[in-house]
């Protein structure tokens, strides 16, 4: 039962273009919501959040939305840059709770 | 800070073989957690703990076991390593369970590499 899905196994986008990556949860319980980004043999690393009461958090070049009567949120990179190439997992928890549930990741790959 | 570390980056075992994979971290945190990556499944939860002796079952336990006795640290256990167990695996820590929105934003060590023949 996969709590948290990003249906879009891969994503390839122009350099300077938006990338749109998405993500579903099943679970209504979930209220805290990040994104982490991972290169090949590193860790992930954290992107940015935002929490349920909210439905919009930006941090430079990325935003990210939230649709809670949809349980949808989705991470907007503009512009895209060569360096945003990466693995990008969407997570979920719930307030005051450290457990995260992760969704399979999506390959973004930026064309120069 | 060295942040997350694990050791070792990349362990071949035998079917039926035991092991430790080694995590520390230097940020104080309270909570740390080990997932596993596998193609396909992204990163799933096998043992957490919220503090110094205390640990918790994640998401995929069976044939792991952990335990927490400094803050420090956090070694994951293999006890009969089989093939189904060779994945990457990812220590990570957070600054705990004072609660609020910003409780959930783990730091990840660099991971390490199985492969169980």
């Amino acid at each position: 039962d996969q709590q948290v899905k990003q249906n879009s196994p891969s994503l390839s986008v122009q350099e300077g273009r938006i990338s749109i990556l998405n993500c579903d949860y099943t679970n209504s319980m979930f209220d805290y919501f990040l994104w982490y980004k991972k290169y090949p043999a590193e860790g992930p690393t954290f992107l940015i959040s935002i929490s349920s009461i909210k439905d919009k958090n930006e941090d430079g070049r990325f935003t990210v939305f939230l649709n809670k009567s949809a349980k949808h949120l989705s991470l907007h990179i503009v512009p895209s840059q060569p360096g945003d190439s990466a693995v990008y997992f969407c997570a979920a928890s719930n307030f005051g709770n450290e457990k995260l549930t992760f969704g399979t990741g999506t390959r973004l790959t930026i064309i120069p | 800070n060295a942040g997350v570390t694990q050791t070792p980056k990349f362990q071949v075992l035998k079917t039926g073989q035991s092991m430790t994979l080694q995590c520390a971290q230097d940020m104080n945190h309270e909570y740390m957690s080990w997932y596993r990556q596998d193609p396909g499944m992204g990163l799933r939860l096998i043992h957490y703990s919220v503090g110094a002796g205390i640990t918790d079952q994640g998401e995929v336990p069976n044939g792991y076991n952990v335990s927490r006795s400094t803050t420090e640290d956090f070694p994951l256990r293999l006890l009969s390593a089989a093939p189904s167990q060779t994945s990457v695996y990812f220590c990570a820590s957070s600054s705990g369970t004072s609660g609020g929105w910003g409780s959930g934003t783990q730091y990840f060590g660099p991971g390490t590499r199985l492969l169980v023949l």
